[in-house]
Order: structure tokens, then sequence, then C-alpha cells
């Protein structure tokens, strides 16, 4: 079975505060994905990465940047929180760009006071 | 532009009775349609996938879901409800162009059952 983990089920943190934000895979996929969960707004994609190195912005970057070293991980970094940031962070994997099927890790619920 | 839309912010049903969660969706090729559960405080699972073929899939936990090209629907059913089927359904349509591999997901039905 394909595992999904991240580093924290939940955080708090301060305004300002660098937070990072850790995803591992253990099955070799090439895709990662960085989602934030809100009620009544569904998934909604911050950025992916196809490749070690490589990054897409998804569809709301601003705030955020990530890191991909290794293949099976994949980092989302917020540069300076701030308190619309609050949410639940997913964070996904794929094994290609032509399998579309992707398998989810916990969730880390981010609270910025 | 591609998009998923799941009509029902919840839908309520008792236990034992069939259930059907509504999902269409809007793309211009051939879609891939997904389903996916997120029970309390977890991540999505994966429940089943249309790409080709039949227009019946069946998926885990007893769900199957049935496209639809002509209403441009794939709504997931289950014939008998259980209180443990509670959660949050997600569909989800693949995107195309620049971003391969990526899915667009709508924004969740919470699925209530009662005993």
């Amino acid at each position: 079975d394909v595992k999904v983990t991240q580093s924290s089920r939940y955080l708090v943190k301060r305004t300002g505060e660098k937070v990072f934000l850790e995803c591992v895979q253990d099955m070799d996929h090439e895709n990662m994905f960085w989602y934030r969960q809100d009620p009544g707004l569904g998934l909604r994609l911050i950025y992916f990465s196809y490749d070690v190195k490589m990054k897409e912005k998804g569809d709301i970057p601003e705030g955020y940047s990530v890191s991909r070293e290794k293949k099976e991980r994949f980092s989302l970094i917020l540069e300076s929180a701030s308190t619309n940031q609050t949410s639940m962070y997913l964070c996904a994997s794929s094994l290609s760009s032509s399998t579309y099927e992707q398998y989810f890790g916990p969730g880390t619920r981010l609270t910025v006071t | 532009a591609q998009s998923v839309a799941q009509p029902e912010d919840q839908v309520n049903v008792a236990e034992g009775n069939p259930l059907t969660v509504k999902c269409t969706y809007s793309v211009s090729g051939n879609p891939y349609l997904f389903w996916y559960v997120q029970y309390p405080n977890r991540g999505l699972q994966f429940l089943l996938k249309y790409i080709t073929g039949d227009n019946l899939v069946k998926g885990s936990y007893g769900f199957e879901a049935e496209f639809n090209k002509s209403q441009t629907s794939f709504h997931l059913k289950k014939p008998s409800a259980l209180v443990s089927d509670s959660a949050l359904y997600f569909c989800a349509v693949r995107a195309y162009g620049g971003s391969q591999g990526n899915l667009i997901f709508g924004k969740g039905t919470k699925l209530s059952v009662k005993p």
C-alpha cells in the first residue's frame, strides 16, 4: 500500500513565523501535491511537483513556497505565517502524470495565532 | 474551463436506505472521474474512478458510481447506507493542458446516515 505521511497532525504557530510542513511518500511516485482544505471551499491546489527540483504553482500559491530535493519528500513553506493561513493542509502523491489517482496523507491542521 | 460541481452541501439518509451523492462535470475532452471519501480528521481515501468502459463503476465499501455522458454526471450510489458511511465525499475530474496529472476537486458533500 502507498503510504503518505505528514510531519505533524496539529501545529500552532504565531503570526510572522516561518513554518515548514513536511510530506513523505514511500512508493517512488513522481508527482506530489500540496492542498489546503477549508469548509465550503473544498480542496485548493497550492503547489505541485512532477520531478525532483521541479515545481509548478497551483491555484493559490501566494504566501507559500515548496521544496523537493528528494523524490520522496515534498515540503511546504509558509514564509511568514498569517492568520488567514489557518487551515487543514493535505499532501498527496501520484505515480506519474498519466495516472491521476492521488494518495493522500492524514493532513496537518495548522493554526496561526 | 474544466470544473466539477457537487450541488448538495449535505445529504441525509436513514440507515438501510439507498444513498446518492451527486456530481456533475464540465471538461473539454474525455472525462476521467474520481470519488474520494474523507472521514473526520483524516486525509482523503480513493473510492473509485471512471476512465473508460462500463458506465457503472464499482468501488470500495460497496459504493458504485454511474457515468452519464449526456447529463455530464457521475453520481455516487450505495444500495443500503450504513452509519459508518457518514463522511465528506469529494468528486474530482482530471485537469487538461498544462496541469497534466492534476485533479480538480468539487467542494464536497457531507453525508449523514442516521440509525
